[in-house]
């Protein structure tokens, strides 16, 4: 079936760096993809939905200049945490939508900020 | 409000139980998710509806338009069964939404 791999799965990142997650729609072409956050025993948020060739649609209160989307390609799309804090430290997870409706999850990122 | 409410938020059942988790939502939707987190994070999709029931193995899914409501059950409940399922909706104008979850815990 359809997969969807993010990598890296675990990252450490001194605070004031930058790091890249990236998000792979595996068989399947992926018009859209989203990214999603998830604080420890929170729920998932959706910070942004990004579209092929064009820029993302962020969710109201995430920052467009720190988490940076871009979806060049139709099976692949990156999420940039810039200048990286300990507060940015949480689990993001992208999900990418097939033809109609079907939406597939990757497996998640733990970003730790140190 | 919420746009997404579950009930309940934590649930304890004995092996064998029959289970419900419930998830009500309040905005016109095109689809909706019932998704499965396991402790390390890693969410699986179970079921994605936008009318009628839906049945995979011992869970199924049903969703009632009219009254925005949706229901997750899981006969014959195992202890694997553990874990968050959290309810996803999507909407044209508000896009994914997402219930607060429900913890479920299976006891052998």
């Amino acid at each position: 079936g359809a997969v969807v791999s993010q990598h890296p799965s675990r990252v450490i990142c001194k605070s004031g760096t930058s790091v890249k997650i990236e998000c792979r729609s595996l068989d399947f072409q992926a018009t859209t993809m989203f990214w999603y956050r998830q604080f420890p025993k929170q729920s998932l948020m959706l910070m942004a939905t990004s579209n092929e060739g064009s820029k993302a649609t962020y969710e109201q209160g995430v920052e467009k200049d720190k988490f940076l989307i871009n979806h060049a390609s139709l099976t692949l799309s990156t999420l940039t945490v810039t200048s990286a804090h300990p507060e940015d430290s949480s689990f993001y997870i992208c999900s990418a939508r097939q033809s109609g409706n079907t939406i597939y999850f990757g497996e998640g990122s733990w970003l730790t900020v140190v | 409000k919420n746009e997404v409410e579950q009930s309940p938020q934590n649930l304890t059942a004995q092996e064998g139980e029959f289970i419900t988790i419930n998830c009500s939502y309040s905005v016109g939707i095109s689809a909706l998710h019932w998704l499965q987190q396991h402790p390390g994070g890693g969410i699986v999709s179970l079921f994605m509806l936008s009318s009628g029931k839906k049945k995979h193995g011992r869970l199924i899914a049903t969703i009632n338009i009219q009254e925005k409501h949706s229901s997750l059950h899981i006969t014959a409940s195992h202890p694997r069964d553990s874990a968050v399922y959290i309810c996803a909706v999507r909407s044209v104008l508000t896009g994914m939404r997402f219930g607060a979850g429900t913890r479920l815990t299976v006891k052998p």
